[in-house]
């Protein structure tokens, strides 16, 4: 199993500004993915990251928005941009096909 | 469509009773994978089992068991002689072979409250 760490854990941000999460991989994995949970919600798939090329970005999601960084095989950033009350979720990273394990999540407010 | 159906919202039972969490999925595919994760109140998200679909043997791991039935595409999950430890959100997941980056699908999650 792959061991998954995300920073930070948790931050309070200022609506309008900009928070990047980083997540890394104790191994070498082809996709990661990014979700956000909504409280109280489940959770729903942001994108795919994959080294060496653009995410693909599921519907609802813009890159924009949510720009991710893949630059190798153990780690990729999601930035949540201009944030707004509404950002604030629990944003999760996932490594590997089919293993499908999680980093223990970055809980976001925005004030 | 919703992929993934966990019908019980919440259950709440007292310390020792069994209970067992219901999920139902759909897919068309032939290769696909279930998962169980478990959400404490911190948040993070604990991964429980992979079954895939080749392999429809129950499986028991402590006080936990899954009851895999392809004939009614089912995947439930009963915890035995609970605990209050046993508290949490727990979310049935599915991932298709015919998607290439075999991304999850989630259910919308059980609360599963145990009282002392």
């Amino acid at each position: 199993s792959a061991v998954i760490s995300q920073k930070p854990s948790r931050d309070i941000c200022q609506r309008g500004t900009s928070l990047t999460i980083q997540c890394q991989v104790d191994s070498q994995v082809t996709m990661m993915f990014w979700y956000r949970q909504q409280p109280g919600q489940s959770l729903t798939l942001i994108a795919t990251a994959n080294q060496g090329s653009e995410a693909t970005y599921e519907s609802g999601f813009v890159i924009d928005k949510f720009p991710i960084s893949r630059p190798n095989l153990t780690f990729s950033t999601l930035t949540v941009s201009n944030m707004s009350p509404e950002d604030s979720s629990i944003y999760l990273c996932s490594a590997g096909q089919v293993e499908a394990f999680f980093g223990q999540g970055t809980r976001l407010t925005v004030v | 469509a919703q992929k993934v159906t966990q019908a019980q919202t919440e259950i709440s039972v007292v310390e020792k009773e069994d209970v067992t969490l219901d999920c139902v999925y759909e897919t068309r595919d032939t290769t696909y994978y279930l998962f169980w994760y478990k959400q404490p109140p911190s948040g993070e998200l604990v991964f429980l089992i992979r079954r895939n679909s080749f392999d429809e043997q129950n499986e028991i791991s402590g006080r936990y068991s899954w009851n895999f039935q392809k004939s009614t595409s089912s995947f439930n999950f009963t915890i035995t002689a609970s605990q209050v430890v046993d508290s949490a959100v727990y979310f049935c997941a599915l991932s298709e072979s015919s998607l290439r980056d075999y991304k999850l699908s989630f259910g919308a999650g059980t609360t599963v409250t145990v009282r002392a």
